[in-house]
């Protein structure tokens, strides 16, 4: 089975533009989160999102927000893009929303640098 | 909210030996506990995880321990090898806050 797909895997912007970044979680996983993972840090929570719905929001700016879709895939927006969005947009799926104990999944990420 | 340490930040052990990483959290309504592997450039790896009714599990090489009342879990590797370097993570799932990561523990695995 295929794991956590995101796409792009490389994205040069700069500042001040908007950028969609896509996951597809492993099938049969209904809950999609994305989190900021800046060198050398460990991966901050941005959402969540469980059949469809916001489940869960970090500690970020309006300038980023997401959606789930009907076959669970997400996306995420960033607008007016600042140099400190540099960083690796990690996608994980899970079966189930956070605090139900259930594993989270990665995918490899889409690496964001802004010029 | 949750707050999570880990320590060592970098750890330096012989091939062989064991290695030791501790995390604690701050909310005692924590339920769920998973380690993950990331090597350079490359996704976050779940290695093994743990639940709160549950004091230990062990898969293979690599255990970890849960101690709920001092809000502290840790991951043991024993006979480690060149291959287990890397950066490792913990995490706490919190309901309504996802999982929060630990800051990460370089592990390097000297020949």
């Amino acid at each position: 089975d295929a794991g956590v797909t995101q796409s792009p895997t490389h994205l040069i912007k700069t500042r001040g533009q908007q950028v969609t970044l896509r996951c597809s979680p492993i099938s049969g996983h209904k809950s999609v989160s994305w989190y900021q993972q800046v060198l050398g840090q460990g991966p901050q929570f941005i959402f969540q999102y469980y059949e469809k719905e916001e489940r869960g929001r970090g500690n970020f700016p309006d300038r980023f927000s997401a959606r789930q879709f009907p076959n669970y895939s997400s996306e995420l927006n960033v607008n007016a893009l600042l140099l400190g969005d540099s960083a690796l947009y990690l996608c994980a799926s899970s079966f189930s929303a956070a605090g139900s104990g259930q594993p989270q999944h990665f995918g490899d990420g889409t690496r964001l640098s802004i010029l | 909210g949750e707050n999570v340490e880990q320590h060592p930040s970098t750890l330096s052990v012989q091939e062989g030996d064991s290695a030791v990483i501790k995390c604690t959290y701050s909310d005692s309504a924590s339920n769920y506990f998973p380690w993950y592997k990331q090597e350079l450039g490359k996704r976050p790896q779940l290695i093994i995880d743990i639940r709160s009714n549950v004091g230990e599990k062990k898969d293979q090489r690599i255990a970890v321990t849960l101690n709920k009342t001092a809000k502290h879990f840790s991951l043991h590797i024993t006979e480690t090898q060149p291959e287990d370097s890397a950066v490792y993570f913990c995490a706490v799932d919190n309901y309504g806050q996802n999982f929060v990561f630990g800051p990460g523990t370089r592990l390097s695995v000297l020949p």
